[in-house]
């Protein structure tokens, strides 16, 4: 299947500053990628959805001033979360959904990001 | 608006066979998948169905799909402990076509 890799995969950081989170799709081209939240034991929550070259789509309760999102490329998103604080801490995950297809492609999952804001 | 609801946990021994449900509420979903998260990981992609099937197999896994019911489920046969993890159940949702999931479900396999 298609590879969809995140970086880093683990970081930790004091409150206050910000956080960049990039997520790759290695061998295909994507045209919409997006950012879930997972919190300890709970299901992924849809934060965003980031569609190359345009402005990413917020979900409600989402803060789009908080969590920066930029699609630049067929092959990358990046995440920054800004002045993090520790209610930010939880798992990232990014997924890709291939250039060729439509709506009802398969998406594919990165390996996840696991924040921690002290 | 859409909603998947999954059992939170299911504790099978080795060699036995394992069955996750699932139930959904958007009866226009084209596609409904699992996927397998093992500790501190991402997301595997295990399997999927289309809407139009009412089962399909690969090796291990058996999807059942009743559209009727708007109920889903996983039969892993012959279960290992390498298939303890959380399975989720996903259906696509949204007007972007992402993917709306389940709680999830925790498989312990007891040797």
């Amino acid at each position: 299947g298609a590879v969809v890799s995140q970086h880093p995969s683990r970081v930790i950081c004091k409150s206050g500053t910000s956080v960049k989170i990039e997520c790759r799709s290695l061998d295909f081209q994507a045209t919409t990628m997006f950012w879930y939240r997972q919190f300890p034991k709970q299901s992924l929550m849809l934060m965003a959805t980031s569609n190359e070259g345009s402005k990413a789509t917020y979900e409600q309760g989402v803060e789009k001033d908080k969590f920066l999102i930029n699609h630049a490329s067929l092959t990358l998103s990046t995440l920054t979360v800004t002045s993090a604080h520790p209610e930010d801490s939880s798992f990232y995950i990014c997924s890709a959904r291939a250039r060729a297809g439509g709506r009802w492609d398969t998406q594919y999952f990165g390996p996840g990001t696991r924040l921690t804001v002290l | 608006g859409e909603d998947v609801e999954q059992s939170l946990f299911l504790s099978v021994r080795e060699g036995d066979s394992s069955v996750i449900n699932c139930t959904y509420t958007d009866s226009s979903s084209t596609y409904l998948y699992w996927y397998k998260q093992e500790p501190g990981a991402g997301l595997q992609l295990l399997t999927y169905i289309f809407s139009n099937m009412d089962m399909k197999q690969d090796q291990r896994l058996t999807v059942l799909l009743n559209k009727k019911d708007k109920h889903l489920s996983l039969r892993i046969a012959d279960t290992q402990t390498g298939d303890s993890a959380i399975y989720f159940c996903a259906e696509i949702g949204g007007s972007q076509g992402n993917l709306i999931f389940g709680k999830g479900t925790k498989l312990s396999v007891k040797p």
